[in-house]
């Protein structure tokens, strides 16, 4: 099965700061790789899947990228609503898998 | 509209087997592509895909949990059940449903999860 790594799993920042997270595939996903954005006691929230495409009604702050076994998060003009925990998930294979996560956290 | 909804005991003893059901609306199995997968998370920890079945009845399951899930779906009725063999407490977690539409679309919608506490 595919694993899914993530770094870092915790940084700080502040409100406009630009933040980059990233996620490392241990083998070719092509582009099938989302993101999603959870707040403590609140469900999951998708915010990107095929590595760089935004759903409906998320901010265009949010950007990803990559492809293949690397992807990158970016989120520019750091917002209180962005402090969260983020997830990658691989959805290429039949074996989905998610990253262990990366929290942002307000310094 | 498109609802999930996940039901099943809150407690449960070491064990014991663990039966969830995934109650949703707003879309049905009849559509190709549709599926709707199970994912978990420890309190405080990450997120961990379990299984998921899809329209024409394909099931994938977690390599580390494949031989405790099962995982079936009643299209009449619009439901996923998820059945977890010989509970302990490592599985205590919120337990979430969620749609998926392949190949496209990952776990778009979620429940909103039910906690399950494996406990004597």
């Amino acid at each position: 099965d595919i694993q899914m790594t993530q770094s870092p799993s915790s940084l700080y920042a502040s409100v406009g700061d630009r933040v980059t997270i990233t996620c490392r595939a241990s083998q070719g996903i092509g582009n099938f790789l989302a993101w999603y954005q959870q707040k403590p006691g609140k469900v999951p929230k998708l915010l990107i899947s095929g590595s760089s495409t935004l759903q409906s009604g998320v901010t265009s702050r949010f950007r990803g990228s990559g492809s293949g076994t690397d992807f990158t998060l970016t989120i520019t003009n750091l917002q209180p609503e962005d402090f969260a925990t983020y997830y990658c998930q691989n959805y290429n294979s039949a074996l989905w898998t998610f990253g262990q996560g990366t929290k942002v956290e307000i310094k | 509209q498109i609802t999930l909804k996940e039901s099943g005991p809150a407690v449960v003893k070491p064990t014991q087997t663990l039966t969830l059901t995934c109650s949703f609306s707003g879309f049905s199995f009849y559509t190709t592509g549709v599926g709707v997968g199970w994912i978990r998370q420890p309190p405080g920890k990450a997120l961990e895909w379990l299984a998921r079945i899809q329209w024409n009845g394909d099931k994938h399951y977690s390599p580390s949990l494949k031989s405790r899930l099962t995982i079936t779906k009643d299209t009449s009725k619009d439901q996923v059940v998820l059945t977890m063999t010989n509970m302990n407490p490592a599985d205590t977690a919120t337990y979430f449903c969620a749609r998926t539409v392949v190949p496209a679309v990952p776990f778009d919608y979620w429940g909103q999860g039910t906690l399950v506490t494996v406990s004597s």
